[in-house]
């Protein structure tokens, strides 16, 4: 167990659609990053958020959009939702580095969407 | 160009073998570091081992150990005693920079391991 919780774990939409994925990093991690996992793709940086703030951004569509709260806990925002959106969607969780750290990202099992 | 390269998209393994996994990383920053991550079919990201740029050593970790030639630019993942629970897709990634609060990583598309009985 990562430390990493994702909701939800499934979901099955309609094309058009919008939906929201939640993450609750690893108690004490300040970043907060998207991937996003499809077979034709791999593994693709979406964006990262450290302490509430907008960090990185990576491939992510203008349809999709993301936030991190007070409390750390992210959401993942996809709308206008196409066939090709079906994907594994990753939440990982770092902290700064405090000396030994080595930067490792913590996944948590992901949502899987599919749109249909 | 590919940051991340993982030239075998297969492998087979005969169980209690090792077995190398390729990767070989493309950056001008001085400063980054390497990661393998192991995919099993459940679909979780589970890592398995760094190496930092300046780490004169080859990191292990278990039955794990990253053969790391800078001058290559190549961080080979080397499993040994292979077992049948190694059976998974395995990432190489990269992180490029020091680590101050970026650790953004990029993946390399992957070797699936099957490790035969």
């Amino acid at each position: 167990d990562s430390g990493v919780t994702q909701t939800p774990k499934h979901l099955i939409t309609a094309t058009g659609q919008r939906v929201t994925l939640r993450c609750s990093p690893r108690s004490g991690d300040l970043s907060v990053y998207w991937y996003q996992q499809s077979l034709d793709q791999g593994l693709q940086f979406l964006i990262q958020y450290y302490n509430g703030e907008e960090r990185a951004k990576g491939n992510i569509l203008e349809r999709f959009s993301a936030q991190q709260f007070p409390d750390l806990h992210s959401e993942l925002n996809l709308s206008s939702l196409e066939l090709g959106d079906s994907a594994l969607y990753f939440c990982a969780s770092s902290y700064r580095a405090r000396g030994g750290n080595t930067g490792e990202l913590f996944f948590g099992e992901g949502s899987r969407l599919t749109v249909l | 160009a590919q940051k991340i390269t993982q030239t075998q998209p297969g492998m087979f393994v005969q169980e209690k073998e090792a077995v190398t996994l390729d990767c070989t990383y493309d950056t001008s920053d001085p400063s980054y570091g390497l990661f393998w991550y192991k995919q099993p079919s459940s679909g979780e990201m589970i890592f398995l081992i760094y190496q930092g740029s300046y780490d004169q050593q080859n990191a292990t970790e278990g039955r794990y150990s990253l053969n790391f030639q800078k001058a290559r630019k190549s961080a080979n993942l080397v499993i040994s005693a292979s077992q049948l629970g190694d059976s998974a897709m395995y990432f190489c990634a990269m992180r490029e920079g020091p680590n101050f609060g970026n650790e953004k990583l990029t993946f390399g598309t992957g070797t699936r391991l099957t490790i035969i009985p």
